[in-house]
């Protein structure tokens, strides 16, 4: 079945440095969208890009998107210690579906 | 603006008793609503999700089911519960249609022992 796979599995990185994770996927999609959890707590929708767009931005978050190589990433810039968190790509299963399918996700640690 | 509620917060039950968790949400209509559960430092797995009332998709044959007995309202069940069913379950909506982000619940934390 189609399933997002996010690396690195986890990631250290100091107060100010760039955040960088990647997602690949296996089917065609119409979307893909990146979510942030906290510990413990629900999941929050941070950014979606659609399969006709090939970058977007939201503040400090850069999307990407490669449909060719099925596979997108997303930049938190001048990272802080509240980014701390894990995320999450979700991609949905083409036309016409209703569900989504998330990845294993990528733990991110901002050290002050 | 729209709110969904997922309760209870935690539930430690014992092996072979039953289960219900609750999830319903609030300022929207004809949702898309969906189950997940989530294992300790994992991803989300979808178990379960509707596009109307009565309308259940299961994703995953288990020892679980789901109801959408009104509009607003999900679900999720189990006669008896198994030591593996323990988890973090997460109820999540999203606007009818595709193309849409999911907003989620603060999660049910359940401890089978």
């Amino acid at each position: 079945s189609q399933q997002g796979e996010e690396d690195p599995q986890a990631l250290s990185i100091q107060e100010g440095e760039n955040a960088t994770m990647n997602c690949s996927y296996k089917t065609s999609i119409n979307n893909l969208q990146w979510y942030r959890q906290n510990s413990g707590r629900g999941l929050v929708h941070l950014i979606l890009i659609r399969s006709n767009e090939r970058e977007k931005h939201s503040g400090r978050l850069r999307v990407t998107l490669d449909t060719s190589k099925k596979s997108s990433s997303l930049l938190i810039t001048a990272s802080r210690a509240a980014d701390t968190a894990s995320y999450f790509c979700a991609t949905d299963a083409g036309s016409g579906t209703y569900k989504y399918i998330f990845g294993t996700g990528t733990r991110l640690k901002v050290l002050a | 603006s729209q709110t969904i509620h997922q309760w209870p917060a935690t539930l430690v039950q014992p092996v072979g008793s039953p289960l219900s968790l609750e999830c319903t949400v609030e300022g929207t209509s004809n949702p898309n609503l969906y189950w997940y559960r989530q294992a300790a430092g994992r991803g989300l797995q979808l178990l379960f999700y509707s596009v109307g009332i009565g309308q259940i998709s299961s994703e995953v044959p288990q020892n679980l089911s789901a109801s959408r007995p009104q509009d607003r309202q999900f679900i999720l069940s189990s006669k008896k519960l198994l030591l593996s069913d323990s988890g973090f379950y997460l109820c999540a909506w999203k606007v009818a249609g595709s193309s849409y982000e999911q907003y989620f619940g603060p999660g049910t934390r359940l401890t089978v022992t």
